[in-house]
C-alpha cells in the first residue's frame, strides 16, 4: 500500500512556542490530506481537511489561526500549532487517499507541551 | 451526519479462537468502508477497504464484509493471535475523497 510519513514522530516544546507537524505522502499525490488529533484511549477527532493551493477547511470548534495548515505541494501538508499551551498536548495523526479513495495514515506525532 | 458505531467496545479471546467484529452506520450512502488497526501509541494501518459496490474483501486471516441496506460491516479474524491484539477501527467518507467519520474502535486482547 501506499506510504505517508509524518515529522518529527514527537516533540517537547515550551509553552508559547510554535511547533510544525509535516505529513508527506511518499509514493503517490494528494490533492487532499486531513489531520486529526487523538487523546489518550479515545478515537480520533478530524480537525481540518488540508487542500492543495487552497484553503484548508476547518472543522467546527477548531481555531484556524491556532492550527494553521499549509498545503503547498501535491505530497506535503503542513500543520503548525501556534503558540502552543499544555491543552494542547496531543497525538497528532495526517492521513491522505489515494486514487481508490483508501486512506492512509501517518505514523502520528506526539506534541507534549511543558 | 454520518454516525458509526462500533460494538463491542473491549474483546479478550482465547488465542486461537474465532471472532467477529461489528460496524454499524446510519447513513447507507457510503462510497467506501474501511477497517484499521490502531496499536498504542502507532498511527493506524489499513487493514481491508470494501467499496460501496463490493460486499466483502478478504486479506489472509482477515474477512471484512459490507451490507450497505443494513447499514453494517462486519471483520472476522480467524484463529486469532496475541499480534492481533490492537484497536480495530472503521470508517467510511461521506464523499469520494472525503472526510471520513471513525468509529471509537474495538480493543481486542488475544490471551495466549
Amino acid at each position: 500500500g501506499a506510504v505517508v510519513s509524518q515529522h518529527p514522530s514527537r516533540v517537547i516544546c515550551k509553552s508559547g512556542t510554535s511547533v510544525k507537524i509535516e505529513c508527506r505522502s511518499l509514493d503517490f499525490q494528494a490533492t487532499t490530506m486531513f489531520w486529526y488529533r487523538q487523546f489518550p484511549k479515545q478515537s480520533l477527532m478530524l480537525m481540518a481537511t488540508s487542500n492543495e493551493g487552497s484553503k484548508a477547511t476547518y472543522e467546527q470548534g477548531v481555531e484556524k489561526d491556532k492550527f494553521l495548515i499549509n498545503h503547498a505541494s501535491l505530497t506535503l501538508s503542513t500543520l503548525t500549532v501556534t503558540s502552543a499551551h499544555p491543552e494542547d498536548s496531543s497525538f497528532y495523526i495526517c492521513s491522505a487517499p489515494d486514487v481508490y479513495n483508501e486512506q492512509f495514515f501517518g505514523p502520528g506525532t506526539r506534541l507534549t507541551v511543558l | 451526519k454520518q454516525e458509526v458505531t462500533q460494538i463491542p467496545a473491549a474483546l479478550s479471546v482465547p488465542e486461537g479462537e474465532n471472532l467477529v467484529l461489528n460496524c454499524s452506520f446510519t447513513d447507507s450512502a457510503i462510497y467506501n468502508l474501511q477497517w484499521f488497526r490502531q496499536d498504542p501509541g502507532k498511527g493506524l494501518t489499513s487493514l481491508l477497504l470494501i467499496q460501496s459496490s463490493q460486499r466483502e474483501q478478504t486479506s489472509g486471516r482477515l474477512n471484512a464484509s459490507l451490507d450497505k441496506s443494513s447499514g453494517r460491516s462486519t471483520l472476522y479474524i480467524a484463529a486469532s493471535q496475541p499480534g492481533d491484539s490492537a484497536t480495530y477501527l472503521c470508517s467510511s467518507p461521506n464523499t469520494n475523497a472525503g472526510k471520513s467519520t471513525f468509529g471509537d474502535g474495538t480493543t481486542l486482547t488475544v490471551k495466549p
